[in-house]
């Protein structure tokens, strides 16, 4: 296995199931994230974790819970979710520099799972 | 106004044409610009970075950005059908810190017909 990789790439839940998605990346990456894409809009960042922690969560309702076991590893864990929440998610890695220094600027991303929520 | 304006398109070309992309922002504290190319069913991958000002071209692609003008450009010459993507634009301000702060445009999808 190479790159980024998510399971599962579909997934159709109701609005009282519990769910997980989850990423696993090869690249030896010290940061991963939680993207959501929906239709006609940008890229909206959801969680980070950088070197197993979590450093960022920009307003997300708890309904989305990440989990980040060790540093090649994240899941999406999903309960009761509402229909605005069907969309891609998407997972992605980066090589995070410790202090400064010149901008590595990649992310790599993973196919993405399509949820759809009933 | 949103930090990051792209128009979604579609944008159809005839194969051959030279396409141009774009997008404009409103923090002019943005630094680092990337565009990337999203294949259907598929993430995201880099296609070109650039910093500040100025223009940077790798084959087919040349990315341009305008500070004075808070725009930014992809042009792809020879168009051909294993281009039609979805290119998003991307731009952060700092020089390091988490690839988290990157900024999004919405995509524009381009198609280009054989």
């Amino acid at each position: 296995e190479t790159g980024v990789t998510q399971t599962p790439r579909h997934l159709v839940m109701g609005m009282t199931n519990k769910k997980s998605l989850k990423c696993e990346q090869h690249l030896g990456h010290n940061a991963m994230y939680w993207y959501k894409q929906s239709a006609k809009k940008p890229l909206e960042l959801m969680f980070v974790y950088n070197f197993k922690e979590q450093t960022e969560n920009n307003s997300v309702p708890s309904r989305f819970s990440p989990e980040c076991p060790n540093s090649s590893h994240l899941f999406l864990h999903l309960h009761t979710l509402q229909p605005e929440d069907s969309a891609l998610y998407l997972c992605a890695s980066s090589q995070e520099l410790v202090s400064g220094g010149r901008l590595t600027g990649e992310l790599f991303f993973g196919e993405g799972s399509r949820l759809t929520v009933l | 106004q949103k930090e990051v304006e792209q128009d979604p398109g579609p944008l159809s070309v005839p194969e051959g044409a030279i396409v141009s992309l774009n997008c404009t922002y409103s923090n002019s504290a943005f630094q680092y610009f990337m565009w990337y190319r999203q294949y259907s069913r598929k993430g995201p991958e880099l296609l070109m970075y650039t910093y500040s000002s100025g223009n940077k071209e790798d084959g087919r692609f040349t990315a341009q950005v305008d500070k004075s003008s808070k725009y930014i450009s992809l042009f792809i010459r020879d168009s051909q059908p294993s281009d039609s993507a979805t290119y998003l634009c991307a731009m952060k301000r700092q020089r390091g810190g988490s690839q988290g702060n990157l900024i999004f445009g919405k995509g524009t999808k381009l198609s280009v017909k054989p």
